[in-house]
């Protein structure tokens, strides 16, 4: 069946790093993507969206990228701090509702 | 900053017993979801509500689920007979709308374990 998955489990940074979060999705009616940081003991909170329309969105430090042609998106942060540290899940969403699919999910664990 | 608040934060109840779980979403938020986690693995979606009754569910929602909005502020989760794979953290979510662009706000979770 069609899901989406991260490439990497646990991704270590030091301080002040860029961080590159990956991540596949499979469903290609999907035109809807968010990031999420799960800290520990909290529920997911929205970093950024995207539509399939965009290639690139960006916030505050943060970076989203889609690529339609490899099913892949990215979050870049900058700057990486450590309030930082959590677990980061892409979804999709299929057509324009709420239901929300979340991949796995990568831990980002900053270095001081 | 408004946030949403689930109750209570760890549950444990026997198998084949009844649990209700609580929710109080952001106060003018109209559409209200539930989801769940199984430790180590990705969260999945519930049921969305909206307008006193349930616009979407999952698989997962079966019968021995169901949700209420029992009165204006509070949205519960019963499971009429807890069954052991029922084991994880349970979010509840709201939000203004029902459409892209439109962010829900997750609660912190209730983690309901049962023996």
């Amino acid at each position: 069946g069609e899901s989406v998955g991260l490439h990497l489990p646990t991704l270590s940074v030091q301080e002040g790093d860029n961080s590159i979060i990956n991540c596949a999705y499979s469903n290609s009616a999907s035109d809807y993507f968010i990031w999420y940081k799960q800290e520990s003991g909290k529920g997911p909170q929205f970093i950024i969206d995207i539509r399939s329309n965009m290639d690139k969105r960006q916030g505050q430090r943060v970076t989203v990228l889609l690529n339609k042609t490899v099913k892949h998106l990215s979050l870049q942060i900058a700057a990486t701090q450590p309030g930082d540290s959590a677990v980061y899940f892409c979804a999709e969403i299929p057509g324009g509702y709420q239901k929300v699919t979340f991949g796995i999910g990568t831990k980002l664990q900053v270095i001081p | 900053e408004p946030e949403v608040t689930q109750t209570p934060s760890h549950q444990v109840t026997q198998m084949g017993q009844e649990v209700i779980l609580r929710c109080v979403p952001i106060s003018n938020h109209l559409y209200f979801y539930w989801y769940r986690q199984i430790l180590g693995q990705k969260v999945e979606f519930l049921v969305s509500f909206y307008n006193n009754e349930i616009s979407e569910k999952s698989e997962i929602f079966d019968d021995q689920f169901s949700v209420e909005r029992p009165d204006g502020s509070n949205f519960t989760l019963k499971i009429r007979s807890t069954k052991l794979e029922d084991s994880a953290m349970y979010f509840c979510a709201s939000s203004e709308a029902y459409s892209l662009n439109t962010e829900a706000f997750f609660g912190q979770g209730t983690r309901l374990t049962v023996v």
